[in-house]
């Protein structure tokens, strides 16, 4: 099976802040990973999918690159709400592990 | 607009069983994949099982195989996750989302509101 693994697992920024998050796959998956944002008590949201196409709604603020092992999930600047926890997703393969998660908080 | 609700949590003792519920509303249900995901307290997300739009297709994490069994009903516009041999691990929330599935991959782009198992003594 496919592992995926999240960095960092946290991260503390401000507002207006561009922050990185990264996701790496123990074996190619193209570009078959998906982003999701996470707010307490709420179900995750769908924020990109297949690496970098924006799901429709989400700000024009998040973006994804990469491709076959590495990516990551950028903000360009960052919103009041923003704050939650992000996870990637790969979907090359079932089973479709997400990545461990990171919480972003505020500085 | 796209609805999924899920029903069938609780409280169950270990080695108990319990069947969970998702009724989809707002799209063809029949053309799409459906996955229930879970999310112990605390923790992270955990894809369980997908199921294919007509049934012929099952796949399981190796966590629950051998003892979580998907179906879905077309005609009811309903996906289960049948839940033998709980254990105490096994307590989350558990979601159902639309499993979009295309030449970008799986996506799961439409979740419900979660329903809480809480398998204990």
């Amino acid at each position: 099976d496919i592992q995926v693994t999240q960095s960092p697992s946290s991260l503390s920024a401000s507002v207006g802040d561009r922050v990185t998050i990264t996701c790496r796959t123990s074996q190619s998956i193209t570009s078959y990973l998906n982003w999701y944002q996470q707010k307490p008590g709420k179900a995750p949201n769908l924020l990109i999918y297949a690496a970098s196409i924006l799901q429709s709604g989400v700000p024009s603020r998040f973006s994804g690159s990469g491709s076959g092992t590495d990516f990551t999930l950028t903000i360009s600047s960052l919103q009041p709400e923003d704050f939650a926890t992000y996870y990637c997703q790969q979907s090359y393969t079932a089973p479709y592990p997400f990545g461990q998660g990171t919480k972003l908080q505020i500085k | 607009q796209v609805q999924l609700v899920e029903s069938g949590g609780g409280l169950v003792k270990p080695g108990g069983s319990l069947r969970l519920s998702c009724a989809a509303s707002g799209f063809s249900f029949s053309d799409y994949y459906m996955t229930w995901i879970r999310q112990a307290p605390g923790k992270g997300l955990e894809w369980v099982s997908h199921i294919g739009s007509s049934s012929t297709y099952t796949k399981y994490a190796d966590s629950v195989k051998g003892r979580f069994t998907i179906s879905r009903d077309n005609s009811k516009n309903s996906v289960y996750l049948q839940m033998n041999s709980l254990r105490a691990e096994d307590t989350a929330v558990y979601y159902c989302a639309r499993d979009n599935v295309d030449r970008y991959g799986d996506y799961f782009d439409y979740w419900g509101q979660g329903t809480l198992v809480t398998v204990s003594s």
